[in-house]
């Protein structure tokens, strides 16, 4: 089975700043995609960005961007230019071979003035 | 990206009841998901819906208690039967891939 561990319960950052969510997974498949979602205290679960475990290249949306390490199966999201706006849940996953996601228990991201 | 909307987005039910959630997509989708989320808590998978047959439910969630139904590939629902005060929880509906989901139903029993 796949899981997915985020270690990072709470994290803080100043406007402007930039943070790094922590991910790891455990898998025995080779190919398969990772995901953060963002989820604000309106609770609407919002994709950020995604990587497909084939790419050597790290996925980058704008002010966000991943480093995947496939060998030590990690998946960390920076964030750039941290904004108020960023204040939420984030979750990392792991999409199985059945297209469900696995997700891990989350990081609560707090963006001070 | 799909639009997804789910009914109701919030509701308080007394224990023993049963509740109903729907699904709408605005586009057809092969694969439908429900998941859960517990106050407080990640989300865990509650089965997957696929139109045309019987929704395969994850360990530890039984079709008498969460039974769904997928009539078209446009929607579905959740019931969530003999209510107790431990489902008390967000429901989502999830679509495509990469997933994109529904606003979630907030559900609180008494």
């Amino acid at each position: 089975a796949q899981t997915v561990t985020q270690s990072q319960p709470e994290m803080s950052v100043q406007e402007a700043e930039t943070v790094t969510l922590s991910c790891t997974y455990d898998t025995s498949e080779s190919n398969y995609y990772l995901f953060w979602y963002k989820q604000p205290p309106s609770r609407q679960m919002i994709l950020v960005i995604r990587q497909e475990a084939y790419k050597q290249q790290n996925a980058t949306e704008n002010r966000f961007s991943v480093n995947f390490q496939k060998a030590a199966k990690s998946f960390s999201l920076k964030i750039s230019d941290s904004q108020l706006g960023d204040t939420a849940m984030y979750f990392c996953a792991f999409m199985t071979s059945g297209y469900a996601l696995n997700f891990g228990k989350g990081t609560s991201l707090l963006v001070t003035p | 990206s799909a639009v997804i909307s789910q009914k109701p987005s919030r509701d308080i039910c007394q224990r023993g009841t049963s509740l109903t959630i729907q699904c709408q997509v605005d586009s057809q989708v092969t694969m439908m998901f429900w998941y859960r989320q517990q106050p407080g808590q990640s989300l865990t998978l509650i089965a997957t819906a696929n139109q045309g047959s019987e929704a395969t439910y994850e360990s530890g969630f039984v079709i008498d208690k969460f039974p769904i139904s997928r009539p078209n590939l446009t929607f579905s629902t959740l019931t969530v039967s003999n209510m107790s005060p431990e489902d008390s929880s967000i429901y989502l509906c999830s679509v495509g891939l990469p997933h994109y989901f529904g606003p979630g139903t907030r559900l609180l029993v008494l």
